[in-house]
């Protein structure tokens, strides 16, 4: 089963609004990971957990927070979001987050910000 | 630091046939792997193949072949016997090197958009 999953596939905030994103895996991977991605152009990389520990902030704004409460899930707190930040959300997770390891992605969740 | 190009913004193949996707990298690391991913309208990055630096053979997962050349620094996807279901956008990724403290994190090009005509 390479499955992850992430819910919810679609979401509309405001920007006053807090909503989680969440993504969950059985695979009994150790490295889970957050990108976004704007309309036509690859993914890039927010932040990576590395045995439940954040291990790479790729220099994001506070106003998104990531959580692993444990191997299997991770989270991604929005508070206070900018239209700019409407995007697709992928998360994906690999055995490890350091070797030839290749990473299975999540469906990702739109999200748009008004 | 390490790049990946994709010189093809978007291809158009006909059903049935063989199209290859370019994707040229540079890196002057001796150890990287290298991952081609299909991203359908619906969103989801889905894993199509792999090839590490060292491997001696050029890696196939069913109609997915990569034509691995490395003195050119290229790793091409091929996809025989295109379908309706292979349109979609293709990335190709480098992984960066996972020793000395790195995490190993992909590295994608901009992506070619791939139309299967019936």
């Amino acid at each position: 089963d390479t499955e992850v999953t992430q819910t919810p596939k679609h979401l509309v905030m405001g920007m006053t609004n807090k909503k989680s994103l969440k993504c969950e895996q059985h695979m009994g991977h150790r490295a889970m990971y957050w990108y976004k991605q704007k309309a036509k152009k690859p993914p890039e990389l927010m932040f990576v957990y590395s045995y439940e520990k954040l291990s790479i902030n790729e220099s994001v704004p506070s106003r998104f927070s990531p959580e692993c409460p444990n191997s299997s899930l991770l989270n991604l707190h929005l508070h206070a979001l900018q239209p700019e930040d409407s995007a697709l959300y992928l998360c994906a997770s690999s055995q490890d987050s350091i070797g030839a390891y290749e990473q299975y992605f999540g469906p990702g969740t739109r999200l748009t910000v008004t | 630091a390490q790049k990946i190009t994709q010189t093809q913004p978007g291809m158009f193949v006909q059903e049935k046939e063989a199209v290859t996707l370019d994707c040229t990298y540079d890196t002057s690391d001796p150890s990287y792997g290298l991952f081609w991913y299909k991203q359908p309208s619906s969103g989801e990055m889905i894993f199509l193949i792999y090839q590490g630096s060292y491997d001696q053979q050029n890696a196939t997962e069913g109609r997915y072949s990569l034509n691995f050349q490395k003195a050119r620094k290229s790793a091409n996807l091929v996809i025989s016997a295109s379908q309706l279901g292979d349109s979609a956008m293709y990335f190709c990724a480098m992984r960066e090197p996972f020793y000395g403290g790195s995490q190993g994190n992909l590295i994608f090009g901009k992506g070619t958009k791939l139309s299967v005509k019936p």
